[in-house]
C-alpha cells in the first residue's frame, strides 16, 4: 500500500500564475481533504471531496478550488496566485462513514508550492 | 469558530518525561486528536480521545478532560527522534477527514 501520493513534491510559480496540485488517496479510502500549511504553523483546512463532490469548506477564497474523479483522487487548483499562497498543501484520505467522526486521517507528504 | 491553544517550544533531554498541553474552545466537541510532523513530513496521527481519561500507547500517552476543554500528550523515555512538532486537532461533525489544528508544539530532545 503506497499510502497517500501527491505529486508535484516541490513547485514554483509566479504570481498571477495557476497552479495544480494532485493526489491519491490510500487503498480504500474515499475522502479526500486538502490542508495549506504556512511556515510554523498548523494545517489549515482548504476543503473536503466526497463522492466527487465538495463537502466541506475552509475560509479560503474561490481562487482555491478543486476535484475529485471516480478513482477518488484528487486535485486541488489554485487561480491568481499570490504570494501569500506560498506553503506546504497536504492532502488527507480517509474512508467516511456516515454518521461517524473518523478518528484518523492519512496524510501525503505534501507540495511544497513557492510563488515568487 | 474553533481555536487550539499549544505552547510554542518545549525543550528536554533524553530519556525524560515531557507533557505538551492543549487547550481548545470549540462548537461542538467529538474528541481530541494529536499528530507528529517532522520537518519537511507529513502529519502522522499519534492518538484520539474521545471519552474522558488517559489512553496509552507504547511510549505516548493522551489524556482528555472535556469539562475543562484542555488536553495533554505525555511522551515518556524520550528519544532523539522525537524531536518534531505536535498537533491537537479536533475533527468536525461532518466526519470524514475535517480536522482543526492547534498551534502547534516543536519538541526539541538534546542529549
Amino acid at each position: 500500500d503506497a499510502g497517500v501520493t501527491q505529486s508535484p513534491t516541490h513547485l514554483i510559480k509566479t504570481r498571477g500564475q495557476q497552479v495544480t496540485l494532485r493526489c491519491s488517496p490510500k487503498s480504500g479510502h474515499d475522502t479526500v481533504s486538502w490542508y495549506q500549511q504556512a511556515l510554523g504553523q498548523g494545517p489549515q483546512f482548504i476543503f473536503q471531496y466526497y463522492e466527487e463532490e465538495e463537502r466541506q469548506r475552509g475560509n479560503f477564497p474561490d481562487r482555491f478550488s478543486g476535484h475529485q474523479f471516480p478513482n477518488y483522487s484528487s486535485e486541488l487548483n489554485v487561480n491568481a496566485l499570490l504570494l501569500g499562497d506560498s506553503a506546504l498543501y497536504l492532502c488527507a484520505s480517509s474512508s467516511k462513514r456516515t454518521g461517524q467522526v473518523n478518528t484518523e486521517a492519512f496524510f501525503g507528504q505534501g507540495t511544497r508550492l513557492t510563488v515568487v | 469558530g474553533q481555536s487550539l491553544e499549544q505552547p510554542s517550544e518545549v525543550t528536554a533531554v533524553e530519556g525524560a518525561i515531557v507533557q505538551i498541553n492543549c487547550t481548545y474552545q470549540t462548537s461542538g466537541f467529538y474528541g481530541l486528536s494529536w499528530y507528529q510532523q517532522h520537518d519537511g513530513g507529513a502529519p502522522t496521527f499519534l492518538s484520539y480521545n474521545a471519552l474522558d481519561g488517559l489512553e496509552e500507547t507504547g511510549r505516548f500517552s493522551s489524556f482528555l478532560s472535556r469539562s475543562d476543554s484542555y488536553g495533554y500528550l505525555l511522551l515518556q523515555e524520550l528519544q532523539m527522534k522525537d524531536s518534531a512538532s505536535y498537533f491537537c486537532a479536533v475533527p468536525s461533525a461532518g466526519g470524514g477527514n475535517k480536522l482543526t489544528f492547534g498551534t502547534g508544539t516543536q519538541l526539541k530532545v538534546e542529549l
